[in-house]
């Protein structure tokens, strides 16, 4: 079985403070990705990284940033939360491998900023 | 701009009818589409995929159907039960860029 596993699966932080959001897999997967969701809005692709050290700015990267260091692990990062930041976070793994292109999800991360 | 999407943000069916569920995407270059599942705080479940090459994929109760000269893609639940009430996604993908639709709740009444 597929595991991504987030850290937290809930999180209140205050307007202004630096926000650790960490994914990390066991598959040896090459592609992680961080997406946002949002009623009415689905999931938005925020950044996702392909390689160690590697990152690419997905369709929403405003206020985010991102660190991979080692293969497992993906970090999302929110240099200082704000208010309009409050939303589920869902990591994941996957992509295309031959004519499929499956993701895989973690449990996700409800972050709500005060 | 929403390249998929879930016209209908819920639908509600009785037990043991059939579900159907849309979506349609306007970019022609998609060539690989998911059905996702969602429970209220838990992430996306994938569920079934179709490629382009195809126009019917089924999985047990599952079935996706492509129509590709319509640009739309249906999953339907035959039978439907009490269990798969939940929030699904529909997805779809060219390379490694995967869009997703808003998502539609489904409700399956006892």
């Amino acid at each position: 079985d597929v595991k991504v596993t987030q850290s937290s699966r809930y999180l209140v932080k205050r307007t202004g403070e630096k926000v650790f959001l960490e994914c990390v897999q066991d598959m040896d997967h090459e592609n992680m990705f961080w997406y946002r969701q949002d009623p009415g809005l689905g999931l938005r692709l925020i950044y996702f990284s392909y390689d160690v050290k590697m990152k690419e700015k997905g369709d929403i990267p405003e206020g985010y940033s991102v660190s991979r260091e080692k293969k497992e692990r993906f970090s999302l990062i929110l240099e200082s939360a704000s208010t309009n930041q409050t939303s589920m976070y869902l990591c994941a793994i996957g992509g295309r491998a031959g004519a499929k292109n499956i993701q895989y999800f973690g449990a996700g991360t409800r972050l709500s900023v005060l | 701009d929403q390249q998929v999407k879930q016209n209908s943000p819920s639908l509600s069916v009785q037990e043991g009818r059939i579900s159907i569920l849309n979506c349609d995407y306007t970019n022609s270059m998609f060539d690989y589409f998911l059905w996702y599942k969602k429970y209220p705080a838990e992430g996306p479940t994938f569920l079934i995929s179709i490629s382009s090459i195809k126009d019917k994929n089924e999985d047990g109760r599952f079935t996706v159907f492509l129509n590709k000269s319509a640009k739309h893609l249906s999953l339907h639940i035959v039978p439907s039960q009490p269990g798969d009430s939940a929030v699904y996604f529909c997805a779809a993908s060219v390379i490694n860029d995967m869009r997703f639709g808003a998502g539609t709740r489904l409700t399956v009444k006892p």
